[in-house]
């Protein structure tokens, strides 16, 4: 049963640490998605990979996040330096590379507190 | 921006009652998607529509996507407490563009 996987589940951090998220997509899909999820936004696109290459970081704050696939089974997404207003769950998902459809199959997500 | 608008948002109901979940743009889609998203979990994909004025059935949910193209709706029979969640559409706007979420409603179906 392929799935996303990602680390860690959940992270507390102080204020001004680096943090950094991992995910492993599903074999053999070449899209790839970071999501960040709160009560008041909802789900926020940060950053979209297609074939390992950055298609979208719009959503992204550049000043303090980064987002890189160093290779098809591994995607970071790093902060720092991190703050309290970045206190959200973060999805990673994978897609097939389908145009027109675009399918997407999400990790668990890791929690992040930072206090 | 595209955006994509989820009514209602919340909605509470008693076990066995039936209910729709509708889902609307100025946009017009190539693909749409509904996902379900349980507490603690990530979103989970449940459908996806392509040709306007499709339907198409999971057990006791039905989804329809608009003739347009622009909408869509979700309804449920019999709703159980196991559908309780954040239901999620999504559309895609065509290519390999990314994909625009709606704002969400969240469904709690009481025993």
């Amino acid at each position: 049963d392929a799935r996303v996987t990602q680390t860690p589940r959940h992270k507390v951090t102080e204020m001004g640490q680096e943090v950094t998220m991992r995910c492993q997509p599903i074999l053999g899909h070449n899209t790839v998605f970071w999501y960040r999820q709160t009560m008041m936004q909802g789900l926020e696109l940060l950053a979209y990979f297609r074939n390992r290459a950055p298609l979208d970081d719009s959503g992204m704050p550049k000043d303090r996040f980064s987002a890189e696939m160093p290779d098809a089974t591994l995607a970071t997404l790093k902060i720092q330096p991190s703050e309290p207003r970045d206190s959200a769950v973060y999805f990673c998902a994978s897609g097939p590379d389908r145009e027109n459809v675009n399918e997407q199959f999400f990790g668990p997500g890791t929690r992040l507190t930072v206090l | 921006t595209q955006l994509l608008e989820q009514s209602p948002q919340f909605l509470s109901i008693q076990e066995g009652e039936n209910l729709t979940v509708y889902c609307n743009s100025s946009s017009v889609f190539s693909s749409l998607q509904w996902y379900r998203q349980e507490p603690g979990e990530g979103p989970v994909l449940l459908v996806t529509v392509v040709t306007g004025g499709e339907v198409k059935k999971l057990k006791r949910l039905t989804f329809q996507f608009g003739d347009a193209r622009k909408d869509s709706s979700l309804h449920i029979t019999a709703a159980q407490p196991g559908d309780t969640g954040l239901y999620l559409c999504a559309g895609n706007s065509g290519g390999y563009q990314k994909v625009t979420f709606g704002t969400g409603t969240k469904l709690q179906v009481i025993p």
